[in-house]
């Protein structure tokens, strides 16, 4: 099983709709979360760090559920801007360090 | 404020030839990362480095090598391009180890015939 799983999509939503993607994490000691933003052939951004709390940032809305081990991004009124992969991202501390896990990303496609 | 600047962007090399990406960050970072992106695997870890001096492996270290002579530079090198190593290539940094904030170079997409 990998450690951060994430459904690939693409999903296809028309503009203004509600978006939700979820993240699942395997290992019970992580410590962080976080949803990065990527764009066609661009480098990762960081969109959002996920509180247990949940967090909210405008049109975005992250959560983060320890017992069932995954964490949400919701987005509200979708923009044709939003079109981009969505990477989950886990930070859990080893031996090694602070060890920070990727996943696969979620494709969103807005559509007019 | 230039962040993480790597280059070269696009590189084409036969299997067997040697090359340097190089990637250099301006904030002063301690942490530094070097990434390869694949389909359908994510972001994987090849080296990484806490502090000028200091590297180790990630993930998936076979076939590159770093070094971290100051804290703005952190070269990869790949010793013997073999076809299993075209990729996208991300170099990232962030200010400590613990913070979460990973700053990422535009990338470098490598090509190997």
């Amino acid at each position: 099983r990998k450690e951060v799983e994430q459904d690939p999509g693409p999903f296809n939503v028309p503009e203004g709709a509600t978006v939700a993607f979820n993240c699942t994490y395997s290992n019970s000691a992580s410590q962080s979360f976080f949803w990065y933003r990527q764009d066609c052939r661009k480098e990762p951004k960081l969109l959002m760090s996920v509180y247990s709390s949940g967090n909210e940032d405008g049109r975005f809305t992250a959560q983060l559920n320890r017992a069932s081990q995954y964490i949400s991004l919701l987005i509200r009124d979708s923009k044709l801007s939003d079109s981009a992969t969505y990477l989950c991202v886990v930070n859990r501390l080893t031996g090694g360090g602070n060890k920070l896990t990727f996943g696969t990303g979620t494709q969103l496609k807005v559509e007019l | 404020n230039a962040g993480v600047t790597q280059t070269p962007k696009f590189q084409v090399l036969k299997t067997g030839q040697s090359m340097t990406l190089q990637c250099a960050q301006d904030m002063n970072h301690e942490y530094m990362s070097w990434y390869r992106q694949d389909p359908g695997m994510g972001l994987r870890l090849i080296h990484y480095s806490v502090g000028a001096g200091i590297t180790d492996q990630g993930e998936v270290p076979n076939g590159y090598n770093v070094s971290r002579s100051t804290t703005e530079d952190f070269p990869l090198r790949l010793l013997s391009a073999a076809p299993s190593q075209t990729s996208v290539y991300f170099c990232a940094s962030r200010r400590r180890e613990r913070s979460g904030e990973l700053f990422f170079g535009e990338g470098s997409r490598l090509t190997v015939l």
